[in-house]
């Protein structure tokens, strides 16, 4: 098993474009995760979802959409990038034993700088 | 929202000697998770608790429901346990929420 897969591992954008950071996973979990890390701060997280076709805000959505169209993948996409998006990206995947008891596998991360 | 701190921030031990990360969040919980985030930012999972204790190896998390608390502990650190250990609360709306972590050095 490939566990969670994240592409690009990094990635400069200009402020104003646009694009999408993928995620992928092969375990066949329900839940999907995308936090973002920053220097002094835990992850926070973005936009999660509990099944395909099914999508929820996080604790810092703003600027940022999801959709997922197939278990395996859980794409985030950036609208229209800002400076302050600048961060590192982790998706992850978990399968639950009941609320609060998702044992997460996170993917490599994505290093994203916007200038 | 459940806040999440850990102490300390910043730990230096030397190789052999016993650690303990602490960990307290301040609204009751359903589980409580303890990850790994190696120098190259690769993030692993350690435990998972819901009330008592488990091992695996080197490691023991402890958990204590009552007071909100919990703690890791490395016996016989070693080098390779250099590292950040994060906590993570679950609640009842399967959103985890993060302390900000501790970042753990063990020198030769």
């Amino acid at each position: 098993n490939a566990g969670v897969t994240q592409t690009p591992k990094f990635q400069v954008l200009k402020t104003g474009q646009s694009m999408t950071l993928q995620c992928a996973q092969d375990m066949n979990h329900e839940y999907m995760s995308w936090y973002r890390q920053d220097p002094g701060m835990g992850l926070r997280l973005i936009h999660y979802s509990v099944g395909a076709g099914i999508t929820d805000q996080g604790e810092v959505p703003n600027g940022y959409n999801v959709s997922r169209s197939t278990t395996e993948d859980f794409p985030l996409r950036l609208l229209s990038a800002a400076p302050s998006q600048t961060s590192v990206y982790f998706c992850a995947s978990s399968y639950s034993s009941g609320p609060g008891k998702e044992t997460q596998y996170f993917g490599p991360g994505t290093r994203l700088l916007v200038l | 929202k459940n806040e999440v701190e850990q102490s300390p921030q910043n730990l230096t031990a030397q190789e052999g000697e016993f650690i303990t990360i602490n960990c307290s969040y301040s609204v009751g919980i359903s589980a409580l998770h303890w990850l790994q985030q190696h120098p190259g930012g690769g993030i692993v999972s350690l435990f998972m608790l819901s009330s008592g204790k488990k091992k695996h190896g080197r490691l023991i998390a402890t958990i204590n429901i009552q007071e909100k608390h919990s703690s890791l502990h490395i016996t016989a650190s070693h080098p390779r346990d250099s590292a950040v250990y994060i906590c993570a609360v679950g609640g009842s709306n399967y959103k985890l929420t993060f302390g900000k972590g501790t970042l753990l050095t063990v020198n030769p």
